[in-house]
């Protein structure tokens, strides 16, 4: 069954100290990984696709890697408007379903 | 700005009362989907269009229905809501239903059932 797992739910950090996100996942025939952040009360907002191993892909404090088995959100000296709910998602293989974790509640602080 | 439009943002609603909640875009993609999402919870497929092609999920109630008129318009009709049924509606598209391609979200309509 494929399935996503993203830790951790919550993480609370100051301005200024980076950290990463982590998203697992089992899936059959990976299509694509997607990054999305999501603020409250809004729809998700696309990040970033990545297709293959080794891949990287960067934007502006936020960069995503991916490995077989997983995917990182780095975040570089954040910022309070960094806040939000950051969720990864891969497709499924039959109407390209989203699959997603249950996403990480990043909080930072001034 | 290519983008995906939803409407009303915040709809309210008595049990019971049909409801009808408004997505178009402008990306000219061919797929839409509608998802619903509740409180600290992932979104959850409800079904989406390929062009005019239906394809529903298998665990949505009967209750939920979509209407897609053309390429730039897609309805999720709501036929008698239930208090289980508030949450946000997020209305999402793609170019295509093979997942090689990433989604674009609507702003969401939130639902209140009174």
């Amino acid at each position: 069954e494929d399935q996503v797992t993203q830790s951790p739910e919550a993480l609370r950090l100051q301005e200024g100290e980076s950290s990463s996100l982590n998203c697992s996942y089992t899936v059959s025939g990976l299509r694509g990984l997607f990054w999305y952040r999501q603020d409250p009360g809004k729809g998700p907002e696309f990040l970033f696709t990545l297709y293959s191993a080794g891949e990287e892909k960067e934007k502006e404090r936020l960069k995503a890697t991916l490995t077989k088995k997983e995917s990182f959100l780095h975040i570089t000296a954040p910022k309070p408007e960094d806040s939000a709910t950051y969720l990864c998602a891969v497709p499924f293989w039959q109407g390209g379903k989203l699959i997603f974790g249950q996403g990480t509640e990043l909080s930072v602080k001034p | 700005d290519a983008m995906v439009i939803q409407n009303p943002r915040y709809q309210v609603t008595q049990f019971g009362k049909p409801v009808t909640l408004s997505c178009s875009q402008t990306l000219n993609h061919n797929v839409m989907y509608w998802y619903q999402q509740k409180s600290s919870q992932a979104p959850k497929l409800l079904f989406h269009y390929y062009d005019k092609d239906f394809n529903n999920e298998a665990d949505t109630p009967d209750n939920f229905q979509s209407r897609r008129p053309n390429t730039s318009f897609c309805f999720l009709d709501i036929r008698s809501p239930g208090l289980g049924d508030a949450a946000m509606y997020l209305c999402a598209t793609s170019r295509d239903n093979r997942g090689t391609y990433e989604q674009y979200f609507g702003p969401g309509t939130r639902l209140t059932v009174t």
